[in-house]
C-alpha cells in the first residue's frame, strides 16, 4: 500500500462544477496535512492546510477523517484557472510524504 | 518569483558529465531540501539540511552529492548519472525543520534534468 494515495485522474469538469478529491494515508501517526497545487511545468505551491475540524478558504473546503485516514478537497464553482494537479501532503514526525497528485482540467 | 531561485532551469547532460544544480533562498529560512519529481510519481525527498547540517539522506545514490555552504545556498552535484535520473529536481526551504514544515514549504521553479 502506498504511503499517500490519490486518484491520478484526470478529472475533466465544466466551469461552475463542484469537484472533490480524496487522499488516503497509511501512517496512523500522521500529524499534519496539506493540499498543494502544482501548475503544469511549475513548482508546487501551498493551497491550504487541513485542520481536524475542517476548514474553508473561499471556494475550497478541506476535511480530515482520522478514523478512516483520509483527507478531502472540495472545489465549488470551478474556474478555468483551477486547472492544475493537486498534491496531498501528509507529515508524521518530520517524515513528509507527498501523493502523486490528482490532475484537474476545468473546461469552458 | 517565489524567493527560492534555482539554476539552471533546464539541463541536458551526458552520463559521463559532471554538473551542479544551484538553489538560493532569500527568505531567511533555516531548512532547505532537495526533492526529485518523476512523471506520475510522488515527490521523493532526497536531502534535508537544517542550519547547514545535513539531517536526512534518504538512501540516495552517491552519484548525487549535496552541499550546503551556508543557510541561503544549496547545491546538488551530479556525476555519472543514468538516464533514469532524468526528472524535475526541486529545491524547497522552510522556516524551521519541523512537523509543520510542509505548511511553510516554498519551492523553487525546479531544474528539468535530462540525462542522455
Amino acid at each position: 500500500r502506498k504511503e499517500v494515495e490519490q486518484d491520478p485522474g484526470p478529472f475533466n469538469v465544466p466551469e461552475g462544477a463542484t469537484v472533490a478529491f480524496n487522499c488516503t494515508y497509511s501512517n496512523s501517526a500522521s500529524q499534519s496535512f496539506f493540499w498543494y497545487r502544482q501548475d503544469c511545468r511549475k513548482e508546487p505551491k501551498l493551497l491550504m492546510s487541513v485542520y481536524s475540524s475542517g476548514n474553508e478558504d473561499g471556494r475550497f473546503t478541506a476535511q480530515l477523517n482520522r478514523a478512516s485516514q483520509y483527507i478531502s478537497l472540495l472545489i465549488r464553482d470551478s474556474k478555468l484557472s483551477d486547472s492544475a494537479t493537486y498534491l496531498c501532503v501528509v507529515n508524521a514526525n518530520n517524515d513528509m510524504r507527498f501523493g502523486a497528485g490528482t490532475r484537474l482540467t476545468v473546461k469552458p | 518569483e517565489t524567493g527560492v531561485t534555482q539554476t539552471p532551469r533546464h539541463l541536458v547532460m551526458g552520463m559521463t558529465n559532471k554538473k551542479s544544480l544551484k538553489c538560493e533562498q532569500h527568505l531567511g529560512h533555516n531548512a532547505m531540501y532537495w526533492y526529485k519529481q518523476s512523471a506520475k510519481k510522488p515527490l521523493e525527498l532526497m536531502f534535508v539540511y537544517s542550519l547547514e547540517e545535513r539531517v536526512e539522506n534518504n538512501s540516495v545514490p552517491s552519484r548525487f552529492s549535496p552541499e550546503c555552504p551556508n543557510s541561503s545556498h544549496l547545491f546538488l552535484h551530479l556525476h555519472t548519472l543514468q538516464p533514469e535520473d532524468s526528472a524535475l529536481y526541486l529545491c524547497a526551504s522552510s522556516q524551521q525543520y519541523s512537523g509543520m514544515a510542509a505548511g511553510g514549504y516554498t519551492f523553487g521553479s525546479g531544474t528539468r534534468l535530462t540525462v542522455v
